[in-house]
């Protein structure tokens, strides 16, 4: 049971480059989420979606793009990247509403 | 809107010690309370939750968190800790256990 896979691990872009993070869970969970991880800040809610199709900003969208268009996967998109958006970024995706959120390893991002 | 609070960056403790994480929350509602516990390198792992009933919580690895609603507190405790217990640990704040909100983190480290 692969549980939440995000690829890629590491990636180093140039400022302005645009990229994907991509994110897919083989659990069947509705809801799947993407935060951003940074020293003395915790974790930070990107964009969440709460099935196919529906997709919602949380407390730090700006710069990045969701969509869902199956249930296993929720790719985040970097639209033009900024020093600013170095970070490690977690998908997770949410068993019921039981409030257990199964994360990926994260993505370690580097923008130069 | 929800906010988490966790007093202590870091907290040094010698092996076999006792240990208290300490985790102060705010809600306009009822609320959701969890402990998430990330090993180096590693996503983060669900550690116990509260979501309703008894207010002393029971987790994974020997830890246990009790809810203290006039308080607004969450605090981890484990009687005897091991080197293995070294990690980042999150507290976290939902008012639907689907979008949580997490604090910035404490970093426990165990030394002998």
């Amino acid at each position: 049971n692969a549980g939440v896979t995000q690829t890629p691990k590491f990636q180093v872009l140039k400022t302005g480059q645009s990229m994907t993070l991509q994110c897919a869970q083989d659990m069947n969970h509705e809801y799947m989420s993407w935060y951003r991880q940074d020293p003395g800040m915790g974790l930070r809610l990107i964009h969440y979606s709460v099935g196919a199709g529906i997709t919602d900003q949380g407390e730090v969208p700006n710069g990045y793009n969701v969509s869902r268009s199956t249930t296993e996967d929720f790719p985040l998109r970097l639209l033009s990247a900024a020093p600013s958006q170095t970070s490690v970024y977690f998908c997770a995706s949410l068993r019921g509403y039981t409030g257990e959120l199964f994360f990926g390893e994260g993505s370690r991002l580097t923008v130069l | 809107a929800q906010s988490v609070t966790q007093l202590d960056s870091q907290v040094p403790v010698f092996e076999e010690a006792p240990v208290e994480l300490r985790c102060n929350y705010s809600s306009s509602v009822s609320v959701y309370l969890f402990w998430y516990v990330q090993y180096p390198n590693q996503g983060l792992q669900l550690l116990l939750k509260y979501l309703s009933g008894s207010t002393l919580v029971k987790g994974i690895n020997g830890f246990e968190a009790e809810f203290n609603k006039s308080q607004t507190s969450f605090h981890l405790r484990k009687p005897s800790v091991h080197i293995s217990d070294t990690a980042e640990y999150f507290c976290a704040v939902s008012g639907t256990a689907s979008k949580l909100t997490f604090g910035t983190g404490t970093r426990l480290q165990v030394t002998l």
